[in-house]
């Protein structure tokens, strides 16, 4: 069954530092992989998406993700961290061959917390 | 412009009620997505409207969920008699087309049954 992997429930980085949230997917096809965040009482926003092309992606707020395919991951990454980028992070996979229905199939979600 | 809006916010019901939850999408998006979100389970997928094509209702958990979308835009999601497992946070996304890969998300429905 296709599926997303989140393994930490929470990451805690020191502001300045380099910040890592992890993700994997279960293999089928050629995936589009997805990174969303949610702050806390505000909706899900797009962070950056991999479709294909250049493995590293760029994205909002100075984020970006590396698509690994022999490693089936996407972690998302930022040079350094900032105390407002304290929030949920989730990656999120959909699949191309399910026909024009681009459902979203998400891990559950990882809690970043910077501290100052 | 504006985005993805969601009514009601909260929603508050005794179990065996029925509810409507309205997700109004983004002016043009074709594409719109209805997923839940439950603590402890993450966001599952429930149901996919795209233009005029049949939607794909794949991810209902059961016969009481249904969801309608009028004249291509507003889309009402009805859950009939609900269970307490019922309770999450409903969540609506629209997109530009099947073209488009990014869903832009409304701000949720939280429906607590008693």
């Amino acid at each position: 069954a296709q599926s997303v992997a989140q393994p930490e429930d929470q990451v805690n980085v020191a502001e300045g530092n380099p910040l890592t949230v992890k993700c994997t997917y279960s293999v089928s096809g050629n995936p589009y992989l997805f990174w969303y965040v949610q702050y806390p009482n505000r909706g899900l926003q797009f962070l950056l998406k991999y479709i294909t092309g250049d493995n590293l992606v760029k994205g909002s707020y100075g984020f970006e993700a590396e698509f690994n395919k022999s490693q089936t991951s996407f972690h998302l990454k930022k040079p350094s961290a900032l105390v407002s980028d304290s929030a949920l992070y989730f990656c999120a996979v959909s699949y191309p061959n399910a026909g024009n229905n681009r459902k979203l199939i998400w891990g559950l979600g990882t809690s970043l917390a910077v501290n100052p | 412009g504006a985005g993805v809006s969601q009514s009601p916010s909260n929603k508050v019901t005794e179990k065996g009620k029925d509810v409507e939850l309205r997700c109004d999408p983004i002016s043009g998006h074709t594409a719109l997505y209805w997923y839940r979100q439950s603590l402890g389970q993450g966001l599952e997928f429930l149901i996919y409207f795209q233009g005029n094509s049949a939607p794909d209702k794949s991810g209902l958990p059961s016969d009481r969920f249904s969801a309608e979308r009028t004249g291509g835009s507003v889309s009402t999601l009805t859950i009939q008699r609900t269970q307490q497992e019922d309770s999450a946070v409903y969540l609506c996304a629209s997109s530009f087309g099947v073209s488009s890969y990014e869903q832009y998300f409304g701000p949720g429905t939280r429906l607590t049954v008693t």
